[in-house]
């Protein structure tokens, strides 16, 4: 079964610093790989997305991530953050056999300081 | 228009009781899920239908039975619960899950907090 881990449960960080969220997975097969936000007390909301192609991603409000499959990681970056950044982000991993069937890290809660 | 929307968004409850959550969308598409996400935000996938059958069922207590009346909706029903029970609960659609490889972008509703108390 594959699995996720994200390895930091929260990233506190100053607007207009970059971001790093690492994100590592473990699957024996071929994988789709993606990451998801939170913002407080909403659902969720996909930012990006490794299907196939390129292993560098990039996504919604200036994210981006990039695949790398020697390293099972899929870390999240973005430049430069802003105040409305700060959420829970989530990444997550489908093995290509079962689609649709998403397997969640334990999230990262980045939180953004003036 | 919410394109996937959930009732009620805030439930409180007595343990033992019987309650049910509600999901609608309007995206047209043929796949519906629960995910339960429990205090400490960890996310895990309950059941999956498609075209109002179901075809994934994870490792949940029977007192959970997932109702789909029609392809536009799906229901959370939940028997005698208990005080693991409290979580927030997510609806997602996507387009149909064919079966094999490929991938449809999951849609997320608000989520339900349920507290058992």
């Amino acid at each position: 079964a594959q699995s996720v881990t994200q390895l930091d449960s929260q990233v506190p960080v100053f607007e207009e610093a970059p971001v790093e969220l690492r994100c590592n997975y473990s699957s024996s097969v071929s994988v789709y790989l993606f990451w998801y936000v939170q913002y407080p007390n909403q659902g969720l909301q996909l930012l990006l997305k490794y299907l196939s192609g390129s292993t560098l991603v990039k996504g919604i409000n200036g994210f981006e991530a990039e695949f790398n499959k020697s390293q099972t990681s899929f870390h999240l970056r973005k430049p430069s953050v802003h105040i409305s950044d700060t959420a829970e982000y989530f990444c997550a991993v489908t093995i290509k056999a079962a689609g649709n069937k998403l397997t969640f890290g334990g999230g990262t809660r980045v939180l953004v300081k003036p | 228009d919410t394109a996937v929307s959930q009732t009620p968004k805030y439930l409180v409850t007595q343990m033992g009781n019987d309650k049910s959550i509600k999901c609608e969308q309007n995206l047209g598409h043929d796949t519906m899920y629960w995910y339960k996400q429990d205090s400490k935000k960890f996310l895990k996938i309950m059941f999956s239908y498609n075209n109002k059958e179901l075809i994934i069922n994870e490792t949940v207590p029977n007192r959970f039975s997932p109702k789909s009346p029609d392809k536009a909706h799906l229901n959370l029903h939940i028997n005698s619960l208990e005080l693991g029970d409290s979580a927030v609960y997510f609806c997602a659609s996507s387009q149909a899950y064919a079966g094999g490889p490929g991938y449809n972008e999951q849609f997320f509703g608000p989520g339900t907090r349920l507290t058992v108390l």
